[in-house]
C-alpha cells in the first residue's frame, strides 16, 4: 500500500522555539490526519486535512495539505513543554475508507 | 462512555505461550483495529474489522487472529508467543460514515513482553 516518509525521526528544541514536522508520499492522498502521543500514552486524533492546499489551525499548531495532496506538515509556533511527544501523520489505504497507515512519526522533546 | 477498554495493561509470556488481548468499546463503532508499536516503526496495522462477522489482514498479520462475533469486542489471539512479538499493542476503532474517514479512538494500550 502507500507508504508516507515523516521527517525528522527526532526534533529538540528550546522552549519558545518553532517546531516543524513533515510527512511525504509519493502518490496522491486522498485525505491526511494527524495524531499526537504523549510518552507512555496513546495516539490521540488532532485533525484532518482533505483539500488541496487546505490550512487548518488549533491555537498554536499549524497543518497544512499540500496543493499536489502528496505531502503535509504540521507546525508549532512557540513550542511548550506540553508539546512533548510523538506526532504521527496518517492516510486511509488500500482503497478503504477506514484502514488507517501511519508514518513513523516525530518524536518532539523541548528543553524548558 | 468509557471509549475503547483494553485489558490487560501489561503482560509477560513465555516463547509458545498463547493468550488473547482483549478490547471492548461502547461508541457504537463499526470499525475496530489492533495495531502494534515497535520503537522506530510506528504503528503499524495487524487486522481490522468493519463489522460483526467480519475481519481482515492489516500489514503485519502473521502470528495473530481475530475474530468480531460482537460489534463491540475485537479480541487479538496470540498463537504461540513468539519474542519477535514483545511490542506495545493498541486497539482502536471508529465509526463508519461513506465518504469520510472518521479519526481513530485509540485504548491506553497493553505492553506485552515475550521471553
Amino acid at each position: 500500500g502507500q507508504q508516507v516518509m515523516q521527517i525528522p525521526q527526532y526534533q529538540h528544541v528550546q522552549e519558545g522555539e518553532d517546531f516543524t514536522t513533515y510527512c511525504n508520499s509519493s502518490t496522491t492522498l486522498s485525505n491526511i490526519q494527524w495524531y499526537k502521543q504523549r510518552p507512555g500514552g496513546h495516539p490521540v486524533f488532532l485533525i484532518q486535512l482533505v483539500k488541496s492546499g487546505e490550512v487548518k489551525k488549533q491555537k498554536r499548531l499549524t497543518f497544512q495539505f499540500g496543493e499536489a495532496k502528496k505531502n503535509s506538515s504540521l507546525h508549532i509556533t512557540a513550542t511548550q513543554t506540553t508539546d512533548v511527544g510523538t506526532y504521527f501523520c496518517a492516510h486511509r489505504s488500500g482503497g478503504s475508507n477506514y484502514k488507517l497507515t501511519f508514518g513513523k512519526g516525530t518524536l518532539l522533546t523541548v528543553n524548558p | 462512555n468509557a471509549g475503547v477498554t483494553q485489558t490487560p495493561k501489561f503482560q509477560v509470556l513465555k516463547t509458545g505461550q498463547s493468550m488473547t488481548l482483549q478490547c471492548a468499546q461502547d461508541m457504537n463503532h463499526e470499525y475496530m483495529s489492533w495495531y502494534r508499536q515497535d520503537p522506530g516503526m510506528g504503528l503499524r496495522l495487524i487486522h481490522y474489522s468493519v463489522g460483526a462477522g467480519i475481519t481482515d489482514q492489516g500489514e503485519v498479520p502473521n502470528g495473530y487472529n481475530v475474530s468480531r462475533s460482537t460489534t463491540e469486542d475485537f479480541p487479538l489471539r496470540l498463537l504461540s508467543a513468539a519474542p519477535s512479538q514483545t511490542s506495545v499493542y493498541f486497539c482502536a476503532s471508529s465509526r463508519t460514515q461513506q465518504g469520510i474517514s472518521p479519526p481513530l479512538h485509540f485504548g491506553n494500550g497493553t505492553r506485552l513482553t515475550v521471553t
